[in-house]
């Protein structure tokens, strides 16, 4: 079945450093790559999301990038703030009519030092 | 964004009770709801998803006679845990999707954590 796989599973940076987190799909026939934060005690949070007829997208700090012929997509974020720490999930979806369930990684502990 | 309340956003039981659990959309109609189970330090594992209207779909592995989900209203999806076990303990988090509105995208509700004695 539909695997993705996220590296790496924690990442330690200083804050005003870029963070970098890579996800890779199993499915060719995904067409839907959304990221979700997840801080503690709480549930995930969208932060972006990447459709598979868009090669990259930004929004503000953040930006994500496909490459689906290698299947990978992955999430920057630039100066990093330590309100950035948190868990971050990326998922993989089939988006077919009306059903779309998502294959989450297994997510990075992303902790920005001050 | 779209909002998803949960209630309650905790609970203890005593083991072989029943517990219920609500989730809501807020300012849309989802016609799709998902719910999840989520162990400490790992990933999120879809439970079922529901429509609005007809009977849920699990996944595999999930018993769906000890996890009763109903999707009776466009806006309301319950998760009923019964004859809970201290193995049942877990963080349960929904997710509502509006096809229509919001295309494939899912908005998670703050999650519910149960802790069965």
């Amino acid at each position: 079945g539909e695997n993705v796989e996220q590296h790496p599973s924690t990442l330690s940076v200083q804050e005003g450093d870029s963070a970098v987190i890579k996800c890779t799909y199993s499915d060719s026939a995904s067409n839907y790559f959304p990221w979700y934060k997840q801080e503690l005690g709480k549930g995930p949070q969208l932060i972006i999301d990447i459709r598979s007829n868009v090669g990259e997208k930004k929004d503000q700090r953040i930006a994500v990038t496909l490459n689906k012929t290698a299947k990978h997509f992955s999430l920057h974020i630039t100066e990093t703030q330590p309100e950035d720490s948190a868990v971050y999930f990326c998922a993989a979806a089939r988006f077919s009519g009306g059903y779309n369930k998502l294959i989450f990684g297994a997510g990075t502990r992303l902790a920005v030092h001050p | 964004g779209a909002v998803v309340s949960q209630h309650p956003s905790w609970v203890i039981c005593k083991s072989g009770t029943s517990v219920k659990i609500e989730c809501r959309s807020l300012d849309f109609q989802a016609t799709t709801m998902f719910w999840y189970r989520q162990f400490p330090k790992q990933s999120l594992m879809l439970m079922a998803t529901s429509n609005e209207g007809s009977k849920a779909t699990y996944e595999q592995g999930v018993e769906k006679d000890k996890f009763l989900i109903n999707h009776a209203s466009l806006t309301l999806s319950t998760l009923t845990v019964t004859s809970a076990h201290p193995e049942d303990s877990s963080f349960y988090i929904c997710s509502a999707r509006s096809p229509l509105v919001f295309k494939e995208t899912q908005y998670f509700g703050p999650g519910t954590r149960l802790l069965v004695l």
